[in-house]
Parts: structure tokens; sequence; C-alpha cells
């Protein structure tokens, strides 16, 4: 089983539909990152969570420390929020992130 | 957040020869560097993490005489892929971090470099 579970793995929705990302992990962590990769590759932060929630734009992450569990919502999703979407925990005592398989999001017009 | 730069964006070479990439933070001191390959449909696979002024420290599985990595600045990381085989053919990501930094958990990708080894 992998340290960092997301679900779905594969989410087609309809413009303006609400967007929900899962992600459970097995082991402690100082953080949880939320990653977006385009197509193109590169890939962007979107947020770092060790607690409670954030916030920006459409985008909301949250993430329950004791259920080990962070979701990554999107309200009123648009086609260029197409993308694959990534969490990624930073282990306690350790540098570097064990990383969930992604999710490959795609939103049609 | 702090921007990381990699050079070249692409690239293309023949067997058997060596390619360099880049990995510049580029208005932070990163002290640590990671270097990651990902090939397609897949996540990202960590190859080594690497600390300013220190040698690498290699993921298992990974050569590190044929992934040469070399971390001799707090702005630059470089990876050296020696004597490229098509296998090697993947798309290679670094990230910093500084952890001394205001971003103290916070690791900033850089765009990748596709190589491709004919």
């Amino acid at each position: 089983k992998n340290e960092v579970e997301q679900s779905p793995q594969n989410l087609t929705a309809q413009e303006g539909e609400f967007i929900t990302i899962n992600c459970s992990y097995s082991v402690g962590i100082s953080a949880l990152h939320w990653l977006q990769q385009h197509p193109g590759g590169g890939i962007v932060s979107l947020f770092m969570l060790s607690s409670g929630k954030k916030k920006h734009g459409r985008l909301i992450a949250t993430i329950n420390i004791q259920e080990k569990h962070s979701s990554l919502h999107i309200t009123a999703s648009h086609p260029r929020d197409s993308a694959v979407y990534i969490c990624a925990v930073l282990v306690q005592g350790a540098q570097k992130l064990v990383f969930g398989q992604g999710t490959r999001l795609t939103i049609n017009p | 957040g702090a921007v990381v730069s990699q050079h070249p964006s692409w690239v293309i070479c023949k067997s058997g020869t060596s390619v360099k990439i880049e990995c510049r933070s580029l208005d932070f001191q990163a002290t640590t560097m990671f270097w990651y390959r990902q090939f397609p449909k897949q996540s990202l696979m960590l190859m080594a993490t690497s600390n300013e002024g220190s040698k690498a420290t290699y993921e298992q599985g990974v050569e590190k005489d044929k992934f040469l990595i070399n971390h001799a600045s707090l702005t630059l990381s470089t990876l050296t892929v020696t004597s490229a085989h098509p296998e090697d053919s993947s798309f290679y990501i670094c990230s910093a971090r500084d952890p001394g930094g205001p971003f103290y958990n916070e690791q900033f990708f850089g765009p990748g470099t596709r190589l491709t080894v004919l």
C-alpha cells in the first residue's frame, strides 16, 4: 500500500461543477503539498498545509491531521483547470516528499 | 513564492553523449535541491537529494556514476546524465528548498527538462 493515496485517479466533469480530490496518508507528516501539473509538464505548487484550511481564488485545501486526510476543492471549475493534481507529504524528520499517484482532472466546456 | 528555473527546457541528444541540466533558485538560497524523474503518466520519482557543499544522496536504484549531481552554490545545482541511452529519455524536474528561510517546509519546483536520447 502506498504511503499517500489519492482518489479519484481520473475525474471528468462539466464546466462549473464543484470538484473534490482526496488524499489520505499513513505516515506522520510535517506538511502536505498540493501540486498542479499541466500537460506541458511544469509543476506549480498550489498549497502547503500543516493544519486547517487555505483558500486561493477558486481553490480551497483542507487538512485533518488526526484523520490523516486532505482535500482539494475547486469551485466553479473551468476547462483551464484541466491538469494532474498531485498530493505530496513531507514526512516528519525527513527532507524528501512522498507523492501520491496524481488525479487527472478534465473539465469539459 | 520563490522561483526555480531549469535549463534547458528540452534537449535531444545522441546515444552515448552526456547532457547537463541546470537548476537555479532565482530569488532565494536553496540549501537543499532535489532531482526527480517522471515517465509518461507516472508520478515523480525522486532520484537524489543534494545539499550545498556536500555529496548528493541518491535513492536506491539510481546510479550515482551515471547521474552526476553537483550543488556547488546556494543557487545552482546541476544534473549530468553521462553516456545517455534511449532508456534515459524522460522528464527531469528539480525542486529547491530553503529550510532556514521563511518558506521553511516548502519546495519550489522548476519547469522541468525533457530529455530525448536518440
